[in-house]
């Protein structure tokens, strides 16, 4: 039972690249969250999914696009990166969708460079 | 929003009791109070979660008062592996409860 993962590790872009970050999980989880985490502060909600074939928008989507074609994985996409897009990107995942009784489970992160 | 304010940063040492409140004034009545602990270069994690008075689990304690619009997070005897990020949570009700909202959290540092 790996939990969740993300893939890949550590990623360097040149602006106006585009590349998919994928997370995975195998906890038959319903819901699916992506988050960015810039230094020293909280992390932000960008894009989530409450089940497979849904996505809906976070607090910070602009830039960023996702799919959840199946249940397990939840990928985050940036079509034409930028500086601002610098940042450590964690994948989440929880059982339920009632906030209240929610507890969610992290992936490693992925750190991405944007040149 | 629900919205959540802890201390910034703090400071402790070895063996002490820590304890980290946080003020949460428009929690709802359906919402629970969740905290997580996050160390450098890895995603946050569960520590402990409650909805009213005191819930105590192998890693720490929740301390909740009637009113609900505060809680405290009391971890015994610290050690040097418990300097880490903590983050405290409530529901987002007015979003449908399906957004997370995590602060800046409060910056534990343990000291020898």
């Amino acid at each position: 039972n790996a939990g969740v993962t993300q893939t890949p590790k550590f990623r360097v872009l040149k602006t106006g690249q585009s590349m998919t970050l994928l997370c995975a999980q195998d906890m038959n989880h319903e819901y699916m969250y992506w988050y960015r985490q810039d230094p020293g502060m909280g992390l932000r909600l960008i894009h989530y999914s409450v089940g497979e074939g849904t996505t809906a928008k976070g607090e910070v989507p602009d830039g960023y696009n996702v799919s959840r074609l199946k249940k397990q994985n939840f990928l985050l996409g940036l079509e034409s990166a930028a500086p601002s897009q610098t940042s450590v990107y964690f994948c989440a995942s929880s059982s339920t969708g009632a906030y209240s009784q929610e507890t969610q489970y992290f992936g490693p992160g992925t750190r991405l460079l944007v040149l | 929003l629900a919205k959540t304010t802890q201390p910034i940063s703090m400071d402790s040492y070895e063996g002490q009791e820590v304890n980290i409140t946080c003020s949460h004034n428009n929690i709802a009545t359906n919402d629970y109070i969740t905290w997580y602990q996050q160390f450098p270069s890895q995603g946050p994690r569960f520590i402990i979660q409650g909805y009213k008075t005191k819930v105590t689990n192998e890693v720490a304690s929740l301390f909740i008062p009637a009113d609900r619009k505060s809680s405290t997070l009391s971890l015994p005897r610290v050690s040097l592996s418990d300097t880490a990020v903590y983050y405290c949570l409530v529901g987002d009700m007015e979003t449908g409860g399906f957004k997370t909202i995590f602060g800046a959290g409060t910056r534990l540092f343990v000291k020898a």
